[in-house]
């Protein structure tokens, strides 16, 4: 049972430059989330999915794009990053919620 | 609107001393608390939760109590290891999609 992952695990990119996030969850959860983790900012939400084909806006969206097309997936793109997206990426999945969410390892991405 | 507050870090302790870390909340309803801790080089994980008022949540000697009255949801050890610095998150799950979390208290325990 491998709960939460994320794919990769570090990233270095430049600016103007495109990637995927991968985050999957074995759990069966109908929710998930994507969060950022910046020193001194806490988590702050960026989107979200309340089951399989829905994705909605949290705090912090601009940049970034989502997408849930299976249930146990969450993908999150930059199109065109910036150095301001330079951040720990976590991922997160929680059975309904108000339920415990269960965190992915993160993703470390450095925007030179 | 919904948030949580807790205090400001960082809190450094040396080992076997008393540990409290201050969480209140503001909330319509009635939320769920979670108590999370993030250690190095990892993502969040659950320490303990309390579903109603007057619950006791309680994990690896770490426990919290759910007070209406005071709107307030305290962690508390009663006696630190090395192995407890961590980051400490408290949260509040309101029966909306989402949980609030709060700023984050970093813990250093000192041999």
């Amino acid at each position: 049972n491998a709960g939460v992952t994320q794919t990769p695990k570090f990233r270095v990119l430049k600016t103007g430059q495109s990637m995927t996030l991968l985050c999957a969850q074995d759990m069966n959860h109908e929710y998930m989330y994507w969060y950022r983790q910046d020193p001194g900012m806490g988590l702050r939400l960026i989107h979200y999915s309340v089951g399989e084909g829905t994705t909605a806006k949290g705090e912090v969206p601009d940049g970034y794009n989502v997408s849930r097309l299976k249930k146990q997936n969450f993908l999150l793109g930059l199109e065109s990053a910036a150095p301001s997206q330079t951040s720990v990426y976590f991922c997160a999945s929680s059975y309904d919620g108000v339920d415990t969410q269960y965190f992915g390892p993160g993703t470390r991405l450095t925007v030179l | 609107g919904n948030s949580v507050t807790q205090m400001e870090g960082p809190v450094t302790l040396s080992e076997e001393a008393f540990l409290t870390i201050n969480c209140t909340y503001t909330a319509t309803g009635y939320p769920s608390l979670f108590w999370y801790v993030q250690y190095p080089g990892e993502g969040l994980q659950l320490l303990l939760k309390a579903t109603k008022a007057d619950d006791k949540g309680s994990n690896k000697g770490f426990e919290a109590t759910y007070r209406k009255e005071t709107t307030s949801f305290h962690l508390e050890k009663g006696s630190v290891q090395v192995s407890d610095s961590a980051v400490y998150f408290c949260a509040l799950g309101t029966g909306g999609f989402k949980t609030i979390f709060g700023a984050g208290t970093r813990l250093f325990v000192k041999a």
